[in-house]
């Protein structure tokens, strides 16, 4: 079945910089890949996705790229803010057995220092 | 639009009590899950609706059982709670099952099972 590894667990950045978050899939099958930013308390939301036809996607500070061969993917975002700061969960679509639709990372806290 | 709405948003259990999550949606989605949130697991399926009258396994479906009372209500109860069982519950919906759909997640039950 589907594997999603997120790294890192934890990133720091400051007020203006750039922050990359990485994913990496086991099943060559899936084909859309989701992120889902949660904010401390609050129910995870999408931010952006991409699907397995596109290398890369932006919706203004936020892009995701898709490398299919090497099965990873990443979420950048630039001139970062305090209040991106949150919890940022990457998934892909799990197929077979019993794993429903689905599968996400473990997660990235990121901290956005002033 | 309530979206989706999740009752209760706490609860403390007693090992071996049993008790059921609530879970509706006013969207008119036909596909309803459940997952559970664990300090740096990540979301995880545990049971999932892709349609009226239809039910099937996640993930981590032991110890769990489902029901979909009608098209917006989707519960989860526990049978017989353990300690392992201590977790945030998320119910989510999207439009259908096709696992390329956002998910609209509710804002959470905190459960802790002493």
């Amino acid at each position: 079945g589907e594997n999603v590894e997120q790294h890192p667990s934890t990133l720091s950045v400051q007020e203006g910089d750039s922050a990359v978050i990485k994913c990496t899939y086991s099943d060559s099958a899936s084909n859309y890949f989701p992120w889902y930013k949660q904010e401390l308390g609050k129910r995870p939301q999408l931010i952006i996705d991409i699907r397995s036809n596109v290398g890369e996607k932006k919706d203004q500070r936020i892009a995701v790229t898709l490398n299919k061969t090497a099965k990873h993917f990443s979420l950048h975002i630039t001139e970062t803010q305090p209040e991106d700061s949150a919890v940022y969960f990457c998934a892909a679509t799990g197929y077979g057995g019993s794993q429903g639709n689905l599968i996400f990372g473990k997660g990235t806290k990121l901290s956005v220092k002033p | 639009n309530a979206g989706v709405t999740q009752t209760p948003k706490f609860q403390v259990l007693k090992t071996g009590q049993s008790m059921t999550l609530q879970c509706a949606q006013d969207m008119n989605h036909n596909s309803m899950y459940w997952y559970r949130q664990d300090p740096g697991m990540g979301l995880r399926l545990i049971y999932y609706s892709a349609s009226e009258g239809t039910t099937d396994k996640g993930e981590v479906p032991n110890g769990y059982n489902v029901s979909r009372l009608n098209k917006r209500e989707f519960s989860l109860r526990l049978e017989s709670a353990a300690p392992s069982q201590t977790s945030v519950y998320f119910c989510a919906s999207s439009v259908n099952f096709s696992k390329e759909e956002k998910l609209f997640f509710g804002s959470g039950t905190q459960l802790s099972v002493l």
